[in-house]
């Protein structure tokens, strides 16, 4: 069964920092692709960024309110993938979550797996 | 960026009803579009890819059409457990973008 579980969500200050981390299993983690994508409170899904597979030389794409500040990388050895957020701002408080990414035959799309979220919220 | 532009954001109906739900493209994105539902407080769960591509596990009643700029989700007989909310997503190009969402509920 696939399971991504999230952890590190919690409260921080502006200009603070956190990680979050997604442990993976049930698939073969090193194959995919993954995402990470948020939701504000009453607001809809924003897509955040995506960290690629050994082939693709785990090459990143962010979201632009979030290039520069937040980080995405993976341990294929751990089934493990991380969000580093940097410089928070109070408008990244959100549900975080992690999706495993698929091959349609064509291209990637995320979001055949999702994570249960982790709540991050920023403020003084 | 590609924009994408759902309609209705809300909208109201019946358990049985056959409901239809658009996504609008700023620009052509072949078929790279997928639909998901979420319910409150949970994530939320793939329903179709590739424009029409049904995803594993997902009744029947749940279909998807289009390409290049207009997409559809349809319900063809709507369900106490289809009162959700809908977004499309675009894996065309970077950043990927999501609609705005469609929020349907009980009439």
């Amino acid at each position: 069964e696939v399971q991504l579980v999230e952890s590190g969500g919690g409260l921080v200050q502006p200009g603070g920092s956190l990680r979050l981390s997604c442990a993976a299993s049930g698939f073969t983690f090193s194959d995919h692709y993954m995402d990470w994508v948020r939701q504000a409170p009453g607001k809809g899904l924003e897509w955040v960024g995506r960290i690629r597979n050994k082939p693709k030389a785990y090459t990143t794409e962010y979201a632009a309110s979030v290039k520069g500040r937040f980080t995405i990388s993976r341990d294929d050895s751990k089934n493990s993938l991380s969000l580093q957020m940097n410089s928070l701002k109070t408008e990244d408080t959100a549900v975080y979550y992690c999706t495993r990414g698929n091959y349609s035959g064509v291209n990637w799309y995320s979001g055949d797996y999702w994570g249960q979220g982790t709540l991050v919220t920023v403020s003084s | 960026d590609i924009q994408l532009t759902q309609s209705p954001s809300f909208l109201s109906a019946s358990v049985g009803d056959r409901v239809t739900i658009t996504c609008r493209a700023s620009q052509g994105i072949s078929s790279y579009l997928v639909w998901y539902q979420q319910k409150p407080g949970k994530a939320p769960k793939l329903l179709i890819y590739a424009a029409s591509t049904l995803q594993s596990g997902v009744p029947s009643r749940f279909s998807g059409s289009g390409s290049g700029t207009e997409f559809t989700l349809t319900i063809s007989s709507l369900q106490p457990e289809d009162f959700a909310s809908y977004y499309c997503q675009q894996f065309y190009s970077y950043p990927l973008t999501f609609g705005g969402g469609t929020k349907v509920e009980i009439k």
